[in-house]
């Protein structure tokens, strides 16, 4: 199995609410990733995880909330989100965070806030 | 912030022509990646080249790496109206590693 499977597909959230993005992979990756990809713009890392713990956090703000509560799954909580928060976010996995590998993505969560 | 430049930012074709994509990068990496994003989907990944080699090949693709130049071209051979997508280059953010940064990625469109 060499998926990486996030749900849901899309999301549509108003700014007071609070939701959750969800990440599986099954291939014994031990790093895994969230970014953020505006239209048209590259992806941008949000978070790293290796072996379970947060690695990396590249300022974002404190309304995303990333969680790993085992090697194959990662969350990703929202919380007042603003409407230019509006993306789709990726997640992706790899063997290990500092190893040359390729990354597997997942299809993505397209989120909207209102 | 993203390392990586790309031209041409869109480029247009014609089905069985060659595609040719740049790439620029500005710090000192021991690994170069490609990826592929179809409209509203996740990237996959093309073909990584490493810093001592200068050319790799994958089917109809062929990446060279000019480290001396900081630069990086992906050439697609024989172009199908399926290879109609956004293509990424990526780079470690330190010298190496799998925690990358993007180019700003070239859209191509093959007209069948």
């Amino acid at each position: 199995d060499t998926e990486v499977t996030q749900t849901p597909k899309h999301l549509v959230m108003g700014m007071t609410n609070k939701k959750s993005l969800k990440c599986e992979q099954h291939m014994g990756h031990r790093a895994m990733y969230w970014y953020k990809q505006k239209a048209k713009k590259p992806p941008e890392l949000m978070f790293v995880y290796s072996y379970e713990k947060l690695s990396i956090n590249e300022s974002v703000p404190s309304r995303f909330s990333p969680e790993c509560p085992n090697s194959s799954l990662l969350n990703l909580h929202l919380h007042a989100l603003q409407p230019e928060d509006s993306a789709l976010y990726l997640c992706a996995s790899s063997g290990w965070e500092l190893t040359n590998e390729k990354l597997f993505f997942g299809s993505g969560t397209q989120l909207s806030v209102l | 912030s993203q390392q990586g430049e790309e031209d041409p930012q869109a480029l247009s074709i014609q089905e069985g022509e060659n595609a040719t994509m740049n790439c620029s990068y500005k710090t000192s990496i021991n690994n170069l990646q490609w990826y592929r994003q179809n409209s509203g989907r996740g990237l996959v990944h093309l073909i990584l080249i490493r810093s001592n080699e200068r050319e790799k090949h994958s089917g109809r693709l062929r990446v060279t790496l000019d480290t001396s130049k900081k630069s990086s071209s992906l050439l697609i051979t024989a172009s199908r109206a399926a290879d109609t997508a956004s293509y990424f280059c990526a780079t470690p953010l330190e010298t190496s590693g799998s925690r990358l940064t993007f180019g700003e990625g070239t859209q191509l469109t093959v007209n069948p």
